[in-house]
């Protein structure tokens, strides 16, 4: 089935590490997304990315890194410089950056510190 | 700023009644509207959405309507099911400066709560 795989389910990090979250899809899509998800809160964009090694700032993108070397993989790397890392994270992709399309979603990575 | 807000942050509803979830926003230069449905540990779902060309949109047992004039987004499900309980978003996408790359602003959320 075509979709949007995240990895891992469930993170931890420890004081001054980086960790790194994967997301791949196998939609075809051009556009992928990263948001940060917060308890009781809406989604809020970390970086987004239209195009192979092209992407952009989100919202909130203090303390947060991408790349995006292949199509189909956009990994998010939560940095030390990112004070309050702790939130659930989702990954996106929609079929064209331009609008009007639907943003489809993975099922998250949940970071926690220890 | 752009604000996408809901007016009901909780709804509880009986098995087989209608429920419709509303949805506020402030930019008048949004043109394409969303609602997302998301379970527990889950990502969102895309459920149905509309282009601001439309004032009425129906799926299975879904209708969003959109009212320009007020900025008001809802969502109804009809007949609705324990399945459904689950946190429901709107999410609206704006054209930034002509150039539209898809950002979507998400609303808080309201918990839809099915009783059987």
């Amino acid at each position: 089935d075509g979709g949007i795989t995240q990895s891992p389910k469930y993170l931890f990090r420890k004081e001054g590490q980086n960790v790194t979250l994967s997301c791949e899809q196998n939609l075809n899509h051009d556009a992928m997304y990263w948001y940060r998800q917060d308890p009781g809160q809406g989604l809020r964009l970390i970086y987004y990315s239209q195009i192979v090694n092209d992407f952009q700032k989100g919202d909130i993108a203090e303390g947060y890194s991408v790349s995006r070397e292949k199509k189909e993989s956009f990994p998010l790397t939560v940095t030390s410089a990112q004070k309050n890392p702790t939130a659930f994270y989702l990954c996106a992709s929609s079929r064209q950056p331009v609008g009007d399309q639907p943003q489809h979603f993975g099922d998250g990575t949940r970071l926690s510190i220890l | 700023g752009e604000s996408v807000g809901l007016h009901l942050p909780t709804l509880s509803v009986q098995e087989g009644d209608n429920s419709i979830i509303n949805c506020a926003y402030s930019n008048s230069a949004s043109d394409y509207f969303i609602w997302y449905k998301q379970e527990s540990g889950k990502g969102p779902q895309f459920i149905i959405d509309i282009r601001s060309n439309m004032d009425k949109r129906q799926g299975q047992r879904v209708t969003v309507l959109l009212n320009k004039t007020v900025k008001h987004l809802s969502l109804q499900i009809a007949a609705t099911q324990p399945g459904d309980s689950a946190v429901y978003f709107c999410a609206l996408e704006g054209n930034a400066g002509g150039t539209s790359y898809g950002k979507l602003t998400f609303g808080q959320g309201t918990i839809l709560t099915v009783h059987p």
